[in-house]
């Protein structure tokens, strides 16, 4: 089973700030999603990665495979980005309807301040 | 349309109550999934279903039952719930959901419910 690990688990910034939330796991997977949970709201799936990197907006999301590790960026913070964000993975070996199975990290608590 | 709509929004019930959660999507979808999430705490698989069958029960109580009455519409009965059972009910749909289908998951704004 897949160890997903989060840090920081509470980040707090100023507007304007770039911020960084990591993420790794321990067994080898074929795909890892950033998910964006805001206070007693649903989620938003923000990327989904198996190499390289990916930019929507102020958002970059990077993964390294081979050292099993992921970060998501956000440039130029905003007190809207504060939410909880959630990395999770699928593992690759992982079969049959096995996409269900996502491993959750606990999550990283983000506030920016004005 | 890339929305996953879940209703209620809001649920109150007492623990003889039959109540059901509903959840639709038209993106065309064939995985549809039933989460829970306590406060603070990750989401929790419950139910998988692809191509309208249930393919995953994650060892869930009786007093869960799913229902997938056609590939837009999931829902889930509950029956007798008890206090530990109030939580965050999240809906999620994406493409398929076999192996090396690593397609993307949306999921709804959920259903906040408290059993009293």
């Amino acid at each position: 089973k897949n160890e997903v690990e989060q840090s920081p688990q509470n980040l707090t910034a100023q507007e304007g700030e770039f911020i960084t939330i990591n993420c790794s796991y321990s067994v080898g997977i074929s795909a890892l999603h950033w998910l964006q949970q805001h206070p007693g709201g649903g989620i938003v799936s923000l990327f989904m990665l198996s190499s390289g990197k990916k930019k929507h907006g102020r958002l970059i999301a990077t993964i390294n495979i081979q050292e099993k590790h992921s970060s998501l960026h956000i440039t130029a913070s905003h007190p809207r980005d504060s939410a909880v964000y959630i990395c999770a993975v699928k593992d690759l070996n992982a079969g049959g309807t096995s996409y269900g199975k996502l491993t959750f990290g606990q999550g990283t608590i983000l506030t920016v301040h004005p | 349309d890339t929305e996953v709509t879940q209703t209620p929004k809001h649920l109150v019930m007492g623990m003889t109550n039959k109540k059901s959660l509903k959840c639709e999507q038209h993106m065309g979808h064939r995985a549809m999934y039933w989460y829970k999430q306590k406060a603070k705490k990750p989401p929790e698989l419950m139910f998988v279903y692809s191509y309208e069958k249930l393919s995953i029960n994650e060892s869930v109580p009786s007093r869960f039952s799913p229902e997938c009455p056609n590939s837009s519409l999931l829902n889930l009965h509950l029956h007798a719930l008890q206090p530990e059972d109030s939580a965050l009910y999240l809906c999620a749909s994406s493409q398929g959901a076999g192996r090396g289908r690593n397609t993307e998951a949306f999921f709804g704004q959920g259903t906040r419910l408290t059993v009293v």
